[in-house]
């Protein structure tokens, strides 16, 4: 099935770097929403995003909804340990097709 | 539970097998989600209910599988005849209702095995 292109696939960084991780789509999304995935767990939603444009902060975590609603970034402040895991961009269409389509992920190492 | 439970957590089975993946959604929730984890991907749609019925099922890949939700709560997601490439984590997701602006929040999932 078709999913979004994110990048990159992987990263390592050291503690208190900054991170920034995309996510690009040939087609247009409504909703674009950014999830951490733990080992055995499942995706835990971060950030959503409604609007065009919009940028919204959650901790040291920043996200942004494209102006062209085909693409979606995510920027972590000062890195720590626990930042570590993989994280998910995810859009979803509206106006009747509420299903999320995911991108691969980007792994992220953080060394202390 | 505060959050989405979904049970087995894990399932081993031998091929031509019939599983059933149960997932009991956060309270109030109406909308109901299933994806399926391949190694090394993102979740893909399966399936999406609101209330009892399946809006949205253009996501299972054949025949074999078929969920239901008859009290509109807890979800059953049935395969049929388990082959080898149906092992995958399968998660479910709960949103308040369905639609834009319904952010999904998912359980942990079931890995499911084929032999």
């Amino acid at each position: 099935g078709q999913q979004l292109n994110q990048s990159p696939q992987s990263m390592f960084i050291q503690e208190g770097e900054n991170v920034s991780m995309n996510c690009t789509s040939s087609s247009i999304f409504n909703t674009w929403l950014w999830y951490k995935q733990d080992p055995g767990e499942g995706p835990v939603l971060l950030i959503a995003l409604y609007k065009a444009g919009e940028l919204t902060s959650n901790g040291r975590l920043t996200a942004q909804f494209g102006i062209t609603r085909k693409d979606s970034f995510l920027n972590i402040s000062a890195s720590i340990p626990s930042d570590v895991g993989i994280y998910f961009c995810a859009g979803q269409r509206g106006a009747g097709s509420y299903q999320l389509t995911f991108g691969k992920g980007t792994k992220l190492s953080v060394i202390p | 539970g505060a959050g989405v439970s979904q049970t087995p957590s894990n399932k081993v089975t031998e091929k031509g097998k019939y599983v059933e993946l149960r997932c009991d959604p956060i309270s109030g929730h109406t909308a109901l989600y299933w994806y399926r984890q391949s190694l090394g991907q993102g979740p893909e749609f399966l399936i999406y209910f609101q209330g009892t019925g399946a809006a949205d099922d253009s996501g299972l890949p054949n025949d074999r599988f078929f969920a239901v939700r008859p009290e509109g709560s807890v979800s059953t997601l049935k395969i049929q005849r388990t082959e080898r490439g149906d092992s995958a984590v399968y998660l479910c997701a709960s949103s308040r209702t369905g639609g834009s602006g319904q952010p999904q929040h998912f359980g942990d999932g079931t890995r499911l095995s084929i032999l």
